[in-house]
């Protein structure tokens, strides 16, 4: 596609939930990163692919996060036992080199953990 | 601790003027700097970037200032349009370090451009 889409949207879980975000980046982009945006602040890394290996998760809050990138391409954000302090917009964003030159990020997916 | 800071949460200004917004950071490894745009329910947009071995970039409307002493930039558009109208956010890397793909980013300042 002609940009990063995530999905869903918006989702709204109910605490201790399992969610699973998804992400398709721009084919052909070797890099995909997560990032988290609370309310009133910019956004956080979370953990990088490049291609299907994941080279960095320290951002990754706790256990309960886990993201994947089994062939490369699309990636899923996955958040075990939701808690509210999880609620956040969650940014995908890919480029096609590796180094952080103003890469493309999708719209994000809103969670709210209630 | 807050290592990109955008100490003004919001500017504004009239169309035609310039808008000039402000960004400390305090890590000195930061050795590349970047401008990022984000209206409402989209991601941040690429806007311009800097590398610590210049003091200006320009493109377009676009100017950003870095002050490599002060740990300081700053992003100037002139004239600045209603269209303009968006949150704007910092943010640093570290390019020589095998982290060069992790981005830090400030809080963001919201402008509004009045026509």
């Amino acid at each position: 596609g002609a940009g990063v889409s995530q999905s869903p949207r918006y989702k709204v879980a109910k605490r201790g939930q399992d969610v699973a975000l998804r992400c398709d980046p721009i084919s052909g982009h070797v890099s995909l990163f997560w990032y988290q945006q609370a309310l009133g602040q910019g956004p956080e890394f979370l953990t990088y692919f490049q291609n299907e290996a994941q080279l960095d998760k320290s951002g990754l809050p706790s256990d309960r996060f886990f993201a994947e990138r089994p062939e490369g391409s699309v990636s899923t954000l996955k958040i075990q036992r939701t808690q509210q302090e999880d609620s956040a917009v969650y940014l995908c964003a890919s480029s096609l080199g590796v180094v952080g030159y103003g890469y493309t990020f999708g719209s994000g997916t809103r969670l709210t953990v209630v | 601790d807050q290592q990109v800071k955008q100490n003004s949460p919001s500017l504004s200004v009239q169309e035609g003027r310039i808008s000039i917004l402000n960004c400390d950071y305090t890590n000195s490894m930061f050795d590349y700097f970047l401008w990022y745009k984000k209206y409402p329910a989209e991601g941040p947009t690429f806007l311009i970037s800097i590398s610590s071995i210049k003091d200006k970039n320009e493109d377009g409307r676009f100017t950003v200032f870095l002050n490599k002493s002060a740990k300081h930039l700053s992003l100037h558009i002139v004239p600045s349009q209603p269209g303009d109208s968006a949150v704007y956010f910092c943010a640093a890397s570290v390019i020589k370090a095998g982290s060069n793909y992790k981005l830090t980013f400030g809080k963001g300042t919201l402008l509004t451009v009045n026509p």
